[in-house]
């Protein structure tokens, strides 16, 4: 079976400022890893995706995440955050056939001016 | 573009009553699927099809119904509402494979 911890609920950084969000995982097959964000009112859009290949993989807005298959982890980073990163950001995974993804519990970005 | 299209946004109902949440896809996906989200759980899976005439139960499939006679429909009904199915639920799909989920804008639903 599939799971996702991610690490905080919320995490609150000032603009400018390194994110960094932490999400580890649990699967007895090669992962397929995902980030997701959502907007307030908002359905979920993809931010980047882990497939196969190299580890450090870059996504919109200049987020990029790194898969590390010893730790289990697949953290989302970004070096600046700007007031526009405020939101909810879901890690996921998924065995490879799209339709059974499992999603974390999601992490809450706050941006402080 | 529409992309994933649910209705309706907004819904209150009492317990006991059934309802249909309405989805629909025009990028000719095969995969879709009905998440509901609850603050502290993420999105939990309920059902997903992939492909018309087949569906399958995800984590939390009870009291929940769906169907797939089209590509474009997948339509999650609701047979007895309960307080505990207050949530927001989320229709999505994809291409399958590694290809990634668009989802639609969500439908919240209140049952009193």
């Amino acid at each position: 079976a599939q799971s996702v911890t991610q690490l905080g609920s919320h995490v609150s950084v000032s603009e400018g400022a390194l994110v960094l969000l932490r999400c580890n995982y649990s699967s007895s097959v090669p992962p397929y890893l995902f980030w997701y964000v959502q907007y307030p009112n908002q359905g979920l859009q993809l931010l980047l995706k882990y497939t196969t290949g190299a580890t450090l993989v870059k996504g919109i807005n200049g987020f990029e995440a790194e898969f590390k298959k010893s730790e289990t982890s697949f953290h989302l980073t970004k070096p600046s955050a700007h007031m526009s990163d405020a939101a909810e950001y879901f890690c996921a995974v998924s065995d490879g056939g799209g339709f059974k993804t499992i999603f974390g519990a999601g992490t809450r970005l706050f941006v402080k001016a | 573009n529409a992309g994933v299209t649910q209705t309706p946004k907004f819904q209150v109902l009492k317990t006991g009553q059934s309802m249909t949440l309405q989805c629909a896809q025009d990028m000719n996906h095969e995969y879709m699927s009905w998440y509901r989200q609850d603050p502290g759980m993420g999105l939990r899976l309920i059902h997903y099809s992939v492909g018309a005439g087949i569906t399958d139960q995800g984590e939390v499939p009870n009291g929940y119904n769906v169907s797939r006679s089209t590509t474009e429909d997948f339509p999650l009904r609701l047979l007895s509402a309960a307080p505990s199915q207050t949530s927001v639920y989320f229709c999505a799909s994809s291409t399958g494979g590694l290809a990634e989920a668009f989802f639609g804008q969500g439908t919240r639903l209140t049952v009193v």
